[in-house]
């Protein structure tokens, strides 16, 4: 089936460091959604991107739907004990009543204070 | 709102046992999914349902059985539970491509 490429697989960093984050694809996507989940939870919706070349922030996290259409990345600045989990970008290719996401694989982010 | 609901949390089966993994939602949409998690696989898509009455496989439905007969309600099956069955279980459901998780039902089968 469609596959995302997301990477790195993991980080391990200090805090207060800058993270960078990415998803590349093959395909086209109508939509890039950036999600966290850390332990014993589901994933958590942090952002939507809708329109290519759009980048959007959320507090300390910034996120841009890349040009292609085929590509997002997700920055964390600053980054904070709390910011500990699993990241996974998603893609969503139509749009009316199909809302079929294709996932990446996900970044482990550990992060020590 | 209590949003995508799911139960159980936690669920052990024996090979061949049956069980159905509960799912609700209280946002009205229309659509809900089915995910399966395991280490390094990230999420795979189960079924899923456009509406009331309409479902459709995604990427792993071997195994699984699912109904939509509420916009609310969308229960998995699996009728002979299986080793390979062991995982995490999300439901999700979605307003505009933009899908919210239940907290997921962690699956052993021995």
């Amino acid at each position: 089936g469609q596959q995302l490429n997301q990477s790195p697989q993991s980080m391990f960093i200090q805090e207060g460091e800058d993270v960078s984050m990415n998803c590349t694809s093959s395909s086209i996507f109508n939509t890039w959604l950036w999600y966290k989940q850390e332990p014993g939870e589901g994933p958590v919706l942090l952002i939507a991107l809708y329109k290519a070349g759009e980048l959007t922030s959320n507090g300390r996290l910034t996120a841009q739907f890349g040009i292609t259409r085929k590509d997002s990345f997700l920055n964390i600045s600053a980054s904070i004990p709390s910011d500990v989990g699993i990241y996974f970008c998603a893609g969503l290719k139509s749009g009316g009543s199909n809302y079929k996401l294709t996932f990446g694989k996900g970044t482990l982010l550990t992060v020590n204070p | 709102n209590a949003g995508v609901t799911q139960t159980p949390k936690f669920q052990v089966l024996k090979t061949g046992q049956s069980m159905t993994l509960q799912c609700a939602q209280d946002m009205n949409h229309e659509y809900m999914s089915w995910y399966r998690q395991d280490p390094g696989m990230g999420l795979r898509l189960i079924h899923y349902s456009v509406g009331a009455g309409i479902t459709d496989q995604g990427e792993v439905p071997n195994g699984y059985n699912v109904s939509r007969s509420t916009t609310e309600d969308f229960p998995l099956r699996l009728l002979s539970a299986a080793p390979s069955q062991t995982s995490v279980y999300f439901c999700a459901s979605s307003f505009a491509g933009e899908q919210f998780f239940g907290p997921g039902t962690r699956l052993t089968v021995l």
